[in-house]
């Protein structure tokens, strides 16, 4: 079993739609929770991050997450056509301050 | 936080041959980390790279096929020696994001394509 479970699409919305990505974990030792926008043929670029659970908001952007079920969430309000990338949830542990595991992303297309 | 510069940004190589990532961060930091993203794949650390030492790699990765450079605070190498087409993938540079939060940024990346 992967630590980090990320469905890889594609997901293909509306301009306009609510999007919900989702990612599971295994290991109950992560704290930082990262969400990641990737753009073709760019580096990922960090669009939040939450410590332990709980949410966080960001414009259009809401990040969950729920350790009781090891699982995160990021929603996008009022998707734009810009949105359209794809988009890794990340997750670290304390005690090991260097490395971050990563879901394969998810790929998402909004469309006008 | 931090802006990375990487250099080349892609790049297509002979089977066989070596290329070597640079990597330049706009300000300093203790610790540098080299990823690889396969076609597909999600990332996965290749190294850590501390001034001053030897890099500490992660299990399937070692020197000989990657060696590392960290000469001072801002800059970093990482090198694909002996490329074969299986080493076609992403290398990305990155950084700490944020002071004492495990949060990284990342530099665009250097796509390598190897025939």
């Amino acid at each position: 079993q992967k630590e980090v479970e990320q469905d890889p699409g594609p997901l293909s919305v509306p301009e306009g739609a609510i999007v919900s990505l989702n990612c599971t974990y295994s290991n109950s030792a992560f704290q930082y929770f990262m969400w990641y926008r990737q753009y073709s043929r760019k580096g990922p670029e960090l669009l939040m991050y939450t410590y332990s659970s709980g949410n966080k908001e960001d414009g259009r952007f809401t990040a969950q997450v729920d350790k009781s079920s090891k699982y995160i969430s990021l929603f996008i309000r009022d998707s734009q056509p810009s949105d359209s990338a794809t988009y890794l949830c990340a997750m670290s542990a304390p005690y090991n301050t260097d490395k971050l595991i990563f879901g394969t992303g998810t790929r998402l297309q909004v469309f006008p | 936080s931090a802006v990375i510069s990487q250099k080349p940004s892609r790049d297509i190589c002979q089977r066989g041959t070596s290329l070597t990532i640079q990597c330049q961060v706009d300000s300093q930091v203790t610790m540098m980390f080299w990823y690889r993203q396969q076609p597909g794949q999600s990332l996965t650390l290749i190294a850590t790279a501390n001034q001053g030492s030897e890099a500490t790699y992660e299990s399937g990765f070692v020197i000989d096929k990657f060696p590392i450079s960290r000469p001072n605070l801002t800059f970093s190498t990482l090198t694909v020696s002996n490329m074969s087409p299986e080493d076609s993938s992403i290398y990305l540079c990155s950084v700490g994001a944020l002071p004492g939060a495990n949060v990284l940024t990342f530099g665009a990346g250097s796509r390598l394509t190897v025939l």
